[in-house]
């Protein structure tokens, strides 16, 4: 099985800063790799996928990156909003694997 | 609008089964590869199944944790997909959501595996 590391696992950060988080695989996924939103209580909701494409609906500050086995989302400028917890997801080959996620908080 | 709407939850004993749907809606249902994803109270996320398309024969993938105990089905004709559990035991306990090709997904239902 092919499995994403993902890091960090808790994030805080500022109304405004620009943010990222990390995924890696451990072999080479290609691009078929997706973000994933999860406010508490809600189900996931799709924000990236195949690691550059932004979902219709989804604000520009959110973007993907990377190739291969390395893999980042960024929120270029934090809103309160995007309190939630976000988590990669492979579907190169399966069983298809999650990160661990990533619980992100405001300062 | 896209909705998918899981029923079929509840509370049950370990070794018992039970039958998840998903209601689907709003986009074209035959030609959509569905999953399943459960995610345990407190935890992350874990792809559970997959069923393609009737154009790939419907071919249905598992996770290892539940090969031979869960089944994944569809309806085309009803826009529905199906995840039958037996055999289920206590880390079966999670909310399960369906999804559109990973990217539209339900609100959930919770499976409760408990003596």
């Amino acid at each position: 099985d092919i499995q994403m590391t993902q890091s960090p696992s808790f994030l805080s950060a500022s109304v405004g800063d620009r943010v990222t988080i990390n995924c890696k695989a451990s072999q080479n996924i290609n691009r078929y790799l997706n973000w994933y939103q999860q406010k508490l209580g809600e189900a996931p909701k799709l924000l990236i996928y195949n690691a550059n494409s932004l979902q219709t609906g989804i604000p520009s500050r959110f973007s993907g990156s990377g190739s291969g086995t390395d893999f980042t989302l960024t929120i270029s400028s934090l809103q309160p909003e995007d309190v939630a917890t976000y988590f990669c997801l492979q579907h190169n080959s399966w069983p298809f694997t999650f990160g661990s996620g990533t619980k992100l908080e405001i300062k | 609008e896209v909705q998918l709407v899981e029923t079929g939850g509840g509370l049950v004993r370990p070794g018992s089964s039970l039958k998840l749907s998903c209601a689907t809606s709003g986009f074209t249902f035959s030609n959509t590869w569905m999953n399943w994803v459960r995610q345990a109270p407190g935890k992350g996320l874990e792809w559970v199944a997959l069923i393609k398309d009737k154009y790939s024969n419907y071919e249905a993938n598992y996770a290892e944790s539940v090969k031979g105990r869960f089944t994944i089905s569809r309806d085309d004709s009803k826009s529905r997909v199906y995840l039958q559990m037996n055999t289920l035991r206590d880390q079966d306990t999670a909310t399960y959501y369906c999804t559109r090709n990973l990217r539209g997904w339900g609100q959930g239902v919770m499976v409760t595996v408990s003596s």
